[in-house]
């Protein structure tokens, strides 16, 4: 069973880079996209971007020139790199899985099937 | 960019149905999804492509997309169900959710 698991630090000071790595067990990356949301304080889910198997990224229009999502297959990894902080981005930060391609059929529809069990990032001085 | 509306809250009594609502511009041509979220867990998919239920996921849980708007139906609604649901859907440029609806049960 696809296991996901977020780390990285709990803390960051504005105006750095959050830095979350997502690691993957149990099962392959390929024909997949790997997701990032978030959910603020009180607030609701928030998309932040998606990398597919060939690397190709997508990303949320008002979080884009902030955002890199990256790749490494070699260690069943993907991360996420948010610029500039300010306390705005204080979250709980899910890392997901979304199929792409099921028997070697594009799909036309997306949804998150596997879920990180979350971490939260607080952005402070 | 594309915006998914949600009501903030329903309230429906145990053993009763409940539908919750997803509304989007033209939202019938795209496919939804619905994830369950309850407090200090990871969001659940309860339905995909737009009437799909995930293996596990209860048969009282049923989707529906027509026109502007989405549902998503949980009958026979038991104490368990509650939580905070969130719609989403997708084009081949972006991911957007719902700003979710709180379902207490009564």
């Amino acid at each position: 069973q696809v296991q996901l698991q977020e780390s990285g630090p709990g803390l960051v000071k504005p105006p750095e880079t959050l830095s979350l790595t997502c690691t993957v067990s149990g099962g392959s990356m390929s024909s997949y996209y790997w997701s990032w949301i978030r959910q603020p304080p009180g607030k609701g889910l928030e998309w932040i971007g998606d990398i597919y198997d060939s690397g190709s990224n997508k990303y949320n229009p008002s979080l884009k020139s902030r955002v890199t999502i990256s790749l490494d297959t070699s260690k069943s990894q993907f991360s996420l790199k948010l610029n500039s902080v300010t306390a705005a981005d204080t979250a709980v930060y899910y890392c997901a899985r979304a199929p792409g391609r099921v028997r070697g059929v594009i799909l036309n529809y997306y949804y998150m099937d596997v879920w990180g069990k979350g971490t939260t990032v607080t952005v402070s001085s | 960019s594309y915006e998914l509306t949600q009501s903030p809250s329903v309230s429906v009594s145990p053993g009763q149905t409940a539908s919750i609502t997803c509304s989007g511009d033209k939202l019938g041509d795209k496919y939804v999804s619905w994830y369950q979220h309850k407090p200090g867990q990871s969001p659940v998919v309860v339905i995909y492509q737009d009437d799909k239920r995930p293996s596990g996921i209860p048969e009282r849980f049923s989707g529906s997309n027509s026109g502007n708007t989405a549902t998503l139906t949980i009958s026979g609604t038991q104490a368990m169900d509650e939580a905070d649901y969130y719609c989403q859907a997708w084009d081949s440029s972006s991911v957007v959710f719902g700003g979710g609806t709180k379902l207490t049960v009564l």
